[in-house]
C-alpha cells in the first residue's frame, strides 16, 4: 500500500513571503498524489492531484505541486502566502490497484501578518 | 447543490456504550468512505462503500462496522466505545470507485466524538 511522509509538523511564514510544504511517497508504482486542505472546523477539500502526464500540477488558490519520481516527493508551493491560507495540509497517496488514498499526519501552515 | 453532510456534528458518549454516525452523500455519488481523524493526525481509513457492498476496510477492529443504504446515505456503527476511539469522524464521497478516474474525494464537516 502507498505510503506518504509529511516531514514538517508546523510551517510558520510571514504573509507575502513563498512556501513550500514537503511530501514524501513510498512507492513509484502507479502512484496517485493529492494535497487537500482543511480549515479549522472543516471537511477536507482537494488542492491538486497528480494522476499522471505533466509533473508541474496547479491548483486551486496558487497552489502548486511538482511529482519528482527520483525525489519520490510532491512537495506543495505557493510564491506568496496570506492569512486566509492558514490551514492544515494533507498529502495524500494512492497506488495501482487500491482506490483507497492513504493520508499522512498533516502541516499545520500558520501565516502570520 | 448540497455537498456531503454529516450528523450529529458532536456527541459525548461514555465509555462502553454505542453510537451510529450518519452520513448521506453528494447526489449521483454512490461511493462512501470513512476515515477516522484523531487530534493532531491525519485521517485513517476506515471503510468503504460502493453501490451497497463494502469494498475496503481499514486496520480497525471488528467493533466497527458500517453500511450503506440503496440511496447510497450510509452509517458508521461504533460499539463499546473506549477512549481511544475519541476523534473528528470524516465522510467522504466519490462518484465511483475512482470517482470517475479523478480520484478526488468529497468530504463532509464530521462528526466530532467525545468519549469520557
Amino acid at each position: 500500500a502507498q505510503s506518504v511522509t509529511q516531514l514538517d509538523s508546523q510551517v510558520p511564514v510571514f504573509e507575502e513571503a513563498p512556501v513550500e510544504l514537503r511530501c514524501n511517497y513510498s512507492s513509484s508504482v502507479s502512484v496517485y498524489l493529492f494535497w487537500y486542505v482543511q480549515y479549522p472546523n472543516q471537511g477536507l477539500q482537494l488542492l491538486l492531484k497528480y494522476l499522471s502526464g505533466s509533473t508541474l500540477v496547479k491548483g486551486i488558490n496558487g497552489f502548486e505541486a511538482e511529482f519528482n519520481k527520483s525525489q519520490t516527493s510532491f512537495h506543495l508551493r505557493k510564491p506568496s502566502v496570506h492569512i486566509s491560507d492558514t490551514a492544515e495540509y494533507f498529502c495524500a497517496g494512492a497506488s495501482g490497484g487500491s482506490y483507497i488514498p492513504t493520508f499522512g499526519r498533516g502541516t499545520s501552515l500558520i501565516v502570520h501578518p | 447543490d448540497a455537498g456531503v453532510t454529516q450528523s450529529p456534528t458532536h456527541l459525548i458518549k461514555t465509555r462502553g456504550q454505542h453510537v451510529t454516525l450518519r452520513c448521506s452523500p453528494i447526489s449521483g455519488h454512490k461511493s462512501v468512505s470513512w476515515y477516522q481523524q484523531v487530534l493532531g493526525q491525519g485521517p485513517q481509513f476506515i471503510f468503504q462503500y460502493y453501490e451497497k457492498e463494502e469494498r475496503g476496510r481499514g486496520n480497525f477492529p471488528d467493533r466497527f462496522s458500517a453500511r450503506q443504504f440503496p440511496n447510497y446515505s450510509s452509517e458508521l456503527n461504533v460499539n463499546a466505545l473506549l477512549l481511544g476511539d475519541s476523534a473528528l469522524y470524516l465522510c467522504a464521497s466519490s462518484w465511483g470507485l475512482w470517482s470517475g478516474g479523478t480520484g478526488e474525494l468529497f468530504f463532509g464537516e464530521g462528526s466530532r466524538l467525545t468519549v469520557l
